[in-house]
C-alpha cells in the first residue's frame, strides 16, 4: 500500500528562491528519509529523520517531521539549476516490515 | 567505484521472451531489494533479501524470480515477458535488515517489452 503521498506534484521557482515540499503518511513510523531522483539516474539519500526528531538540517535542506499531522516537509533554500529532480519521501513505518514505501515524489524544476 | 551496479541499464525485447537483470554492491551491506519504478515514477518494492535469504516477497507474478548467490548480488530474471513489465526496475542495497537505514540505489535498468 502506497504511504507517502507528495505535494505539490511538480514546483517550478526561479534560482535562487526556496522550495517546499511536502509529504504525508498514514501510519506510525520508525523514521522518514528523502530522495533525490536526477532524470534517468537512481535515487540518491539526502536525510533521514527519526520519529523522536522535529527537524533536522543537511547544507541547503531543512527537514521538518510532525507525528501528530503525519506529515514532513522538505526546504531546499537559495535553489540553483543544479537542484532540478524529482524528490521523494520514504517511510519505514512500524509495521511495514522492513520495507521503505515510497510517496510518488515532487517534480521540482529551477529555472536560472 | 560503483558501489551498486546494475547491468544492463537498457532492455528491449518481445513479449514472450525471458530476461534476466544483474545487480552488484561492494559496499558490504546485508540487504539487498528489487524495486520497480512505473511511468508514474511510482516506485514499489519487489522483493528484498538479508544475507542470501528472501525477506520480503511482495506481490509479484511468479513469473519474476529472484535469484541471490551471495549478499553482495541479486539477480532478477523474469519469465514470459508482458507489456506491462515495461519499467525501470532499481536494484538498492541498505546496511542490514529491519528498522531500514538508508538505501543506495543502482542506475536502473529500463526494460521496454514490444
Amino acid at each position: 500500500s502506497q504511504q507517502g503521498e507528495e505535494d505539490p506534484q511538480a514546483l517550478s521557482i526561479q534560482e535562487g528562491e526556496n522550495a517546499t515540499m511536502n509529504c504525508s503518511y498514514k501510519t506510525s513510523i520508525n523514521n522518514l528519509q528523502w530522495y533525490r531522483q536526477n532524470s534517468g539516474r537512481g535515487l540518491v539519500h539526502l536525510i533521514l529523520i527519526r520519529s523522536n526528531e522535529r527537524e533536522k538540517h543537511s547544507g541547503r535542506l531543512r527537514v521538518t517531521l510532525d507525528t501528530s499531522k503525519k506529515s514532513s516537509s522538505l526546504l531546499i533554500t537559495a535553489s540553483r539549476a543544479a537542484d532540478t529532480a524529482s524528490y521523494f519521501c520514504a517511510t519505514d513505518g512500524n509495521n511495514q516490515g522492513g520495507k521503505l514505501i515510497f510517496g510518488q515524489g515532487t517534480e521540482l524544476s529551477v529555472k536560472p | 567505484d560503483t558501489a551498486v551496479s546494475q547491468t544492463p541499464k537498457y532492455l528491449v525485447t518481445q513479449m514472450g521472451n525471458d530476461k534476466s537483470i544483474k545487480c552488484e554492491q561492494n559496499l558490504g551491506h546485508d540487504t539487498m531489494y528489487w524495486y520497480k519504478q512505473d511511468s508514474k515514477k511510482f516506485l514499489k518494492i519487489m522483493f528484498s533479501y538479508n544475507n542470501k535469504e528472501l525477506i520480503i516477497n511482495e506481490t509479484v507474478p511468479n513469473r519474476f524470480s529472484p535469484k541471490s548467490p551471495d549478499k553482495a548480488h541479486l539477480n532478477l530474471h523474469i519469465n514470459s515477458l508482458e507489456l506491462g513489465d515495461s519499467a525501470v526496475y532499481f536494484c538498492a542495497s541498505s546496511r542490514r535488515q529491519g528498522a531500514t537505514g538508508e538505501l543506495f540505489f543502482g542506475e536502473g535498468s529500463r526494460l521496454t517489452v514490444l
